[in-house]
């Protein structure tokens, strides 16, 4: 059964950093590229970053592009999502995910509130 | 970046209606979409990838359509289950993008 499941969500104030893990099994997760998406309370759905299965190649978006760092280790089957620099607006669930070509598993997401 | 607009934002309907929901992208990106149903609380499913492809496991009321920079979602035969909000990503070029959603509800 493939599982993908995010923690580290949490409360921070503006201006903190929190890490993201999402833990990875069911699947081969090394030949795998990875997403991050975020959904702000009552809103639509943000891409915010991705990883190649290696990790040669990351993109982010602009909202987050020099604030937020993703990353991989393909030996423990677990992504990570580094953000800094906490704004109020980055209050949202986030979810891993692993939606290249035909496959689609999303976690549950993990809530993460900025708010001093 | 591409822009997806999507349409319209909310839509009644019921139950057997037939429904469609249009997304529209700034530049070509060929057919690479895809079209997502969220319940409340819960994550995103696909519907359907590379714009007509059906998802495992997706019933086949579902369909969509279209190439460039012109996709739709057609649900034949409206199910209670189908009352949800739905999306269209882009995945052609980064920053991959959403459209802003589609809520379907009961009339």
């Amino acid at each position: 059964e493939v599982q993908l499941v995010e923690s580290g969500g949490g409360l921070v104030k503006p201006g903190g950093s929190l890490r993201l893990s999402c833990a990875a099994s069911g699947f081969t997760f090394s030949s795998s590229s990875m997403n991050w998406v975020r959904q702000a309370p009552g809103k639509g759905l943000e891409w915010v970053s991705y990883i190649s299965s290696s990790g040669s190649y990351i993109d982010y978006a602009e909202s987050v592009r020099g604030r937020f760092t993703i990353s991989r280790d393909n030996a423990k089957n677990s992504l990570s999502l580094q953000m800094n620099s906490l704004r109020a607006e980055d209050t949202a669930v986030y979810y891993c995910a692993n939606i290249w070509g035909s496959v689609d598993y999303w976690g549950q997401g993990t809530l993460v509130t900025v708010s001093s | 970046d591409i822009q997806m607009t999507q349409s319209p934002s909310s839509l009644s309907a019921s139950v057997g209606d037939r429904v469609t929901i249009t997304c529209r992208a700034s530049q070509g990106i060929r057919i690479d979409l895809g079209w997502y149903q969220q319940k409340p609380g819960k994550a995103p499913k696909r519907l359907i990838y590379a714009a007509s492809s059906l998802q495992s496991g997706v019933p086949s009321r579902f369909s969509g359509s279209g190439s460039g920079t012109e996709f739709t979602l057609t649900i034949s035969s409206l199910q209670p289950e189908d009352f949800a909000t739905y999306y269209c990503l882009q995945h052609n070029s980064y920053p991959h993008t959403f459209g802003q959603g589609t809520r379907l509800e009961i009339k």
